[in-house]
């Protein structure tokens, strides 16, 4: 079947580094997406992969590895306003997204 | 910018009531999608649409359905809503395959 994990729950500090961990098994792959959702609000995009590497994006970047079936989001200087929860998505072969519960970080002072 | 709307933001019903949940787009994506999202559970996709009059089931179709008669309209009804149904729903709109999905603000829907 397909089935994406992700942590459910991390803490970290303010200005810290943190990485959260996502793996999929999907059937087919065409790539992978990281969304943030601040409670009670909608979804919205953070990153996509579909090849091997780090993209980075200002503060955030997002990592995949196709052969090892495992991305992560990766937040530096963290900021208060960083305390969401962190979608993964991955896109199998008919183009559906698959998705994980959600890891909720929780930042503090 | 990408704009996604949803009819209401709270919505309270009664068991055996007929739900209409609109999603309303203004940047011309093909693609729309509806999720339900529930405590512990990843986004759940109930039904989506990849043009005018066309409507595909996703996951968890049973007791819903969909209509989609303009390209910028995707309308989610329960025929008879149950307490099971009681979640969060979620509107996305894409623009083609292979991007990243917009949402709305969603609605959360008490069946009582």
């Amino acid at each position: 079947g397909q089935n994406i994990d992700q942590p459910t729950e991390m803490t970290a500090t303010e200005g810290a580094i943190v990485q959260i961990n996502c793996t999929y098994q999907t059937s087919g792959f065409n790539g992978l997406f990281w969304y943030q959702q601040h409670a009670g609000e909608a979804p919205t995009f953070l990153s996509y992969n579909v090849l091997d590497g780090l993209e980075e994006k200002g503060r955030f970047s997002s990592f995949l590895s196709r052969s090892k079936g495992y991305s992560y989001l990766l937040l530096k200087e963290l900021q208060m306003k960083d305390s969401a929860s962190y979608l993964c998505a991955a896109m199998d072969s008919n183009y559906q997204l698959i998705w994980g519960a959600g890891t909720k970080l929780i930042i503090k002072p | 910018d990408v704009k996604v709307t949803q009819s209401s933001r709270y919505l309270v019903k009664r068991t055996g009531e007929k739900v209409f949940l609109e999603c309303v787009q203004d940047m011309d994506h093909e693609n729309m999608f509806w999720y339900r999202q529930d405590p512990g559970l990843g986004l759940r996709l109930i039904y989506f649409s990849y043009d005018v009059k066309m409507k595909e089931k996703g996951d968890i179709p049973e007791g819903y359905s969909v209509s989609r008669e303009k390209k910028e309209r995707f309308s989610l009804i329960l025929e008879s809503a149950s307490t099971n149904q009681t979640s969060m729903y979620l509107c996305a709109t894409q623009k083609g395959e292979v991007y990243e999905q917009y949402f709305g603000p969603g609605t959360r829907l008490t069946v009582t």
